[in-house]
């Protein structure tokens, strides 16, 4: 099976800051990877998919990079909405797996 | 506007038995795989079962292997899921997502509500 970790699990940043979440396969994943923001009670929401597509609708502030391995989600300036726990997704195999979540506080 | 709700969750004795259903709209149902991914209090997302378009198919993660059997109907719009000898440790919110690919294994770009599963004495 294929493991994600994701780092930091928490980061503390300010509205206008420029974030990056790291999330590493213990395998290539050429890819296939997302990123979903999850709100306290709500369900997660895609913001981007096979790496580096921004879902539509999703603010072009979020980018995603990588391939293989390794990949990042960044957020260019930080807007209040933006808050919130953030998941990396393999989807190259099943089990289809998620990474352990990265909480963005203020 | 693609919908999906969950019902059929609450609260079951370890060793019982709870049918989940997840109904579809929105978009033509058949065309896509389907999955469950559940998260426990507090903690993060774990992806439980998925099959399908068609039904032909069927994936699990290990600790539900045996006590779990994902289905749908698709004349119906509607996807299931069996738990049978549940754990305190199945206890988690149940959320059905639907896959971007009709053999499954793609993102999820839709999700439902999801609804509770207790297993307590």
């Amino acid at each position: 099976d294929i493991q994600m970790t994701q780092s930091p699990s928490t980061l503390s940043a300010s509205v206008g800051d420029r974030v990056t979440i790291t999330c590493r396969a213990s395998q290539s994943i050429y890819s296939w990877l997302a990123w979903y923001q999850q709100k306290p009670g709500k369900a997660p929401k895609v913001l981007i998919y096979k790496a580096s597509n921004l879902e539509r609708g999703v603010p072009s502030r979020f980018s995603g990079s990588g391939a293989g391995t390794d990949f990042t989600l960044t957020i260019s300036s930080l807007q209040p909405d933006d808050f919130a726990t953030y998941y990396c997704q393999q989807y190259r195999t099943y089990p289809v797996s998620f990474g352990q979540g990265t909480k963005l506080e203020i | 506007e693609v919908q999906l709700v969950e019902s059929g969750g609450g609260l079951v004795q370890p060793g019982g038995s709870l049918r989940l259903s997840c109904a579809a709209s929105g978009f033509t149902f058949s065309n896509y795989a389907m999955s469950w991914v559940r998260q426990a209090p507090g903690k993060g997302l774990e992806w439980v079962s998925a099959i399908s378009g068609s039904g032909g198919r069927t994936y699990y993660t290990d600790s539900v292997k045996g006590r779990f059997t994902i289905s749908r109907d698709n004349s119906k719009s509607t996807l299931f899921l069996q738990m049978n000898s549940l754990r305190a440790e199945d206890t988690a919110i149940y959320f059905c997502a639907k896959d971007t690919y009709p053999t499954g294994a793609g993102a999820f770009d839709f999700w439902g509500q999801g609804t509770m599963v207790t297993v307590s004495s």
